[in-house]
């Protein structure tokens, strides 16, 4: 799977858009951009995917250039309860439920009250 | 959405104990379970693969004969740490997924605390 750079840490005040970017500068044409996020001393969180449309849900929005080389999540609201370790990782396409998940070292977001 | 839970969320054993951890899907199939382990301050790492009735698929440097995985049904995983020692004191975090609609995310625990004495 495609390696992934993100910034080490964030800080964001509460209320505002959170923008987290990713470099997946080598990522394959059958590679999707996933991003989870883990808050201290819990198991992961799935936020949102995408392969090259913008995509959007009840938690948060996925902007992937056209290139596809880096992509940025975006949370609109941010609250303190964002804060947390923000992963983007990016993996192949499967309908077989068994490919790894490779961890980077994320970024640290913390929302300032 | 999706729930994965994993018991105990804490223990402590003493030195030489062996530990077993158990991942459980509530409301669907987990044809693939995922177990990862993180250390303080560093990411998680992935221990091992497992598939549903089959052998688990090890990471390179995993001892198979320290962390024993069990995946005998779609709705269970265990870990067993055999004789455990202070090393083995990490964060233990499951996560499951299932066959069937293409990219579908994996689902995680929230962990076990493991602090070996």
């Amino acid at each position: 799977d495609a390696k992934t750079t993100q910034p080490p840490s964030m800080d964001c005040a509460e209320g505002r858009a959170a923008n987290l970017p990713c470099n997946h500068s080598t990522i394959s044409g059958n590679e999707y951009v996933y991003w989870y996020r883990q808050i201290h001393s819990q198991g992961p969180q799935y936020i949102i995917h995408g392969l090259k449309n913008n995509e959007t849900n009840e938690m948060a929005s996925l902007i992937i250039t056209e290139d596809r080389k880096s992509s940025t999540l975006i949370l609109p609201h941010a609250t303190l309860r964002d804060t947390a370790v923000y992963y983007c990782i990016v993996r192949v396409a499967s309908n077989f439920g068994n490919e790894k998940l490779t961890f980077g070292t994320g970024t640290r977001l913390t929302i300032i009250p | 959405g999706a729930v994965v839970s994993q018991h105990p969320s804490w223990v402590i054993c003493k030195s030489g104990t062996s530990v077993k951890i158990e991942c459980r899907s509530l409301d669907f199939q987990a044809t693939t379970m995922f177990w990862y382990r993180q250390f303080p301050k560093q990411s998680l790492m992935l221990m091992a693969t497992s598939n549903e009735g089959s052998k688990a698929t090890y990471e390179q440097g995993v001892e198979k004969d320290k962390f024993l995985i069990n995946h005998a049904s779609l709705t269970l995983s265990t870990l067993t740490v055999t004789s455990a020692h202070p090393e083995d004191s990490s964060f233990y975090i499951c996560s499951a997924s299932w066959q069937g609609a293409i990219n579908q995310p994996q689902h995680f625990g929230d962990g076990t605390r493991l602090s070996i004495l």
